[in-house]
């Protein structure tokens, strides 16, 4: 069965600090992975994209990682903001049947 | 440019009852895709259209119905409303198919309550 999986799946840390999303997913064969931020009742906005060849993309203080041996990724935030606040999504593409499968999300909360 | 935009972005109904929720995509973007976010959870895929044609279709029971236009706005149909049909319905937009590696645009979404 096609599945992503995130963890944790809430996180809370101080403002300033790093911290790491993890991501694993069973999808196969997949086109890419995305990483979205989804602000409180917003929709999704985009981070990063990778394809399976890819195994690193960075989007200012976001740096995505694929390990497609693995099937694992992750998401590093640096010097986190107020404003990292949200969930964040891992998103699978799954090849040749235009479907994404989501992830149930990281909750991340960012305190001064 | 505009994003992809929604409509309505709020709106209640009660059981038993129809509901129809729009979605236009971006300028130049030919596929939409429907998705279902119920409270705490990640979104749910519901169909995927593509130059008007259905490209894929989650596992969503046939109550939800969907069409794309020839403008490739899109339209997203809900029959014999359930209490669990409670969720944000999401849209997106994206040049070319999903497969492509093409950002997805997600428009802001629109909330339904069934009561």
């Amino acid at each position: 069965k096609n599945q992503v999986e995130q963890s944790p799946q809430s996180l809370i840390i101080l403002e300033g600090k790093n911290c790491t999303l993890q991501c694993n997913y069973t999808v196969s064969p997949f086109s890419n992975l995305r990483w979205y931020k989804q602000d409180t009742g917003r929709g999704p906005v985009s981070l990063t994209i990778m394809t399976f060849s890819e195994n690193t993309k960075s989007n200012g203080r976001y740096t995505a990682t694929l390990d497609a041996d693995t099937k694992q990724s992750s998401l590093h935030i640096t010097a986190s903001q107020l404003s990292d606040s949200a969930s964040y999504i891992c998103v699978v593409t799954v090849t040749n049947t235009d479907k994404l499968i989501f992830g149930t999300g990281t909750r991340l909360q960012v305190f001064p | 440019d505009a994003g992809v935009t929604q409509s309505p972005t709020h709106l209640i109904k009660t059981r038993g009852q129809h509901v129809t929720l729009r979605c236009s995509p971006i300028s130049g973007h030919k596929s939409v895709s429907w998705y279902q976010q119920v409270l705490g959870q990640g979104p749910q895929f519901i169909f995927q259209y593509y130059e008007k044609e259905e490209r894929g279709r989650g596992n969503f029971p046939d109550r939800f119905s969907a069409r794309q236009f020839p403008n490739y706005s899109s339209e997203l149909n809900v029959n014999a409303l359930l209490l669990g049909d409670s969720a944000l319905y999401l849209c997106a937009s994206i040049l070319g198919s999903l497969g492509s590696g093409n950002t997805i645009y997600f428009g802001e979404g629109s909330w339904l309550t069934v009561v």
